[in-house]
């Protein structure tokens, strides 16, 4: 069974940085096509893809933030770290992690079938 | 890299069948089959419900079904049920690995 959960602070300053760590269970991130993707979405609005990071330590990351992100991962302790520069108010979001789509005939896909329940992040003074 | 566009809400009553629109480009919708469809209820985390335009995860009701033609991905919901109620949001693949989300579609049965 995969699960996956997302940890880090509930509420952060303007300027500061955010570290979020996703520490998952039930596959490895060592095995070949496995991804972990980071997602938000604020209150209301909806989601926003922010990174994703591959097995073979392949990082893509979102265009419109990619100078503010950084994607990592730890294989030994099953996590995934995602840092966020310059923390402004409309950062304010849930953020998710989830899990690579894998089918019936093995194939990782471009979609994510497990999440995580998200970690509320304010960003206020 | 623009969001998806997607209808804000679109409506329909028990038994019926309703159609949602996402329109992308020819950098991501258009030219890739990578079109994944997610069902997100109030405070919960979203679920794949449709992945590759078309193809329905193990669990997923065959009363959930997608296409696309062009720049533009639809998810088709038939024989509409109260638990069907949710927002949804559609994604692709993008050039140069980005994925990139649609804005969210809210669907309420009457």
């Amino acid at each position: 069974q995969i699960t996956l959960k997302e940890s880090g602070p509930t509420l952060v300053k303007p300027t500061q940085t955010l570290t979020l760590t996703c520490t998952f269970s039930g596959f490895s991130l060592s095995t070949s096509g496995v991804g972990v993707g980071w997602i938000r979405q604020p209150p209301g609005k909806a989601l926003e893809w922010l990174a994703v990071i591959y097995w073979d330590d392949d990082k893509r990351y979102s265009p419109s933030l990619k100078s503010r992100l950084t994607i990592t991962k730890d294989t030994s302790k099953n996590q995934v770290v995602l840092t966020m520069t310059n923390m402004d108010p409309v950062d304010t979001a849930t953020y998710y992690c989830a899990h690579r789509f894998c089918d019936t005939s093995g194939y990782y896909r471009y979609a994510f079938d497990i999440w995580g329940q998200g970690t509320m992040v304010t960003v206020s003074s | 890299q623009s969001a998806l566009t997607q209808p804000a809400s679109v409506s329909g009553s028990p038994g019926q069948s309703i159609t949602i629109s996402c329109t992308g480009t020819s950098s991501d919708v258009g030219g890739y089959n990578y079109v994944s469809w997610y069902q997100q209820h109030p405070d919960k985390a979203p679920k794949l419900m449709i992945y590759d335009v078309s193809k329905r995860p193990s669990g997923v009701s065959n009363r959930f079904s997608g296409s696309k033609s062009g720049n533009t991905a639809s998810l088709t919901i038939s024989g509409l049920q109260a638990e069907d109620e949710a927002d949804y949001f559609c994604c692709s693949y993008g050039s140069s690995n980005h994925v990139v989300f649609g804005g969210g579609t809210k669907l309420t049965v009457l």
